[in-house]
């Protein structure tokens, strides 16, 4: 069974960093892409960065380009994802989900969330 | 790039069928055949329904289907139940200038 477990939410003060991480477990971590997805408090989903296989290729959404990194240690069987220069617009619940574009682009697994308060 | 365009809410009698409908531009849904469905029940995570327009993983019933004309993609529930009472995403790759787009979500009220 598929798990994904996310760590290393909490509050932080604007302008401040977290690093969040992904625990997979279940399936062969290193076989498959990774993406971040965010949901803010009663929103709809939003997708926020994506890592290959063997983190050839990342991409992320505009608006967290320059402010975020994507990373993954397939002998850890983890992703990450640091946050830099938080701002209240990132205040969200972060799901790691697993998928990309080998799946069409769609994420068959996803874990419970980590929540991200950014907040004075 | 902006969202992708759903109703913000749908409603169906159990046993009756809805569509869903999720309209892009020929930049994302007109252009690849990659539409994925999800189904968020409130507190739980996202959960894949429909993947690559059509296609359905393992386990989840096949009175969930989906379709694509143009731009706009559809999720069709058929034979609706009481436990099919949702929120529901659709989500489109968009290039990889930005990756996967996702609408705005539908909830599916179950009369």
């Amino acid at each position: 069974e598929v798990q994904l477990l996310e760590s290393g939410g909490g509050l932080v003060q604007p302008g401040g960093s977290l690093r969040l991480s992904c625990a997979a477990s279940g399936y062969t971590f290193s076989s498959y892409a990774m993406s971040w997805v965010r949901q803010a408090p009663g929103k709809g989903l939003e997708w926020v960065s994506a890592i290959s296989t063997d983190s050839t290729y990342i991409f992320y959404t505009h608006s967290v380009k320059g402010r975020f990194t994507t990373s993954r240690d397939n002998s850890r069987n983890t992703l990450y994802l640091q946050m830099n220069s938080l701002r209240a617009e990132d205040t969200a619940l972060y799901f790691c989900a697993k998928g990309g574009a080998a799946a069409g682009y769609s994420f068959d697994s996803w874990g419970q969330g980590i929540l991200v308060t950014v907040s004075s | 790039q902006s969202a992708l365009t759903q109703p913000p809410s749908a409603s169906g009698a159990p046993g009756q069928s809805v569509t869903i409908s999720c309209t892009g531009t020929s930049s994302d849904v007109g252009r690849y055949n990659y539409v994925s469905w999800y189904q968020q029940h409130p507190g739980k995570a996202p959960k894949l329904i429909i993947y690559e327009v059509t296609k359905r993983p393992s386990g989840v019933p096949d009175r969930f289907s989906g379709s694509k004309s143009g731009n706009t993609a559809s999720l069709t529930v058929s034979g609706l139940q009481a436990e099919d009472e949702a929120d529901y995403y659709c989500s489109s790759y968009a290039s990889d200038n930005y990756y996967v787009l996702f609408g705005g979500g539908t909830k599916l009220t179950v009369l």
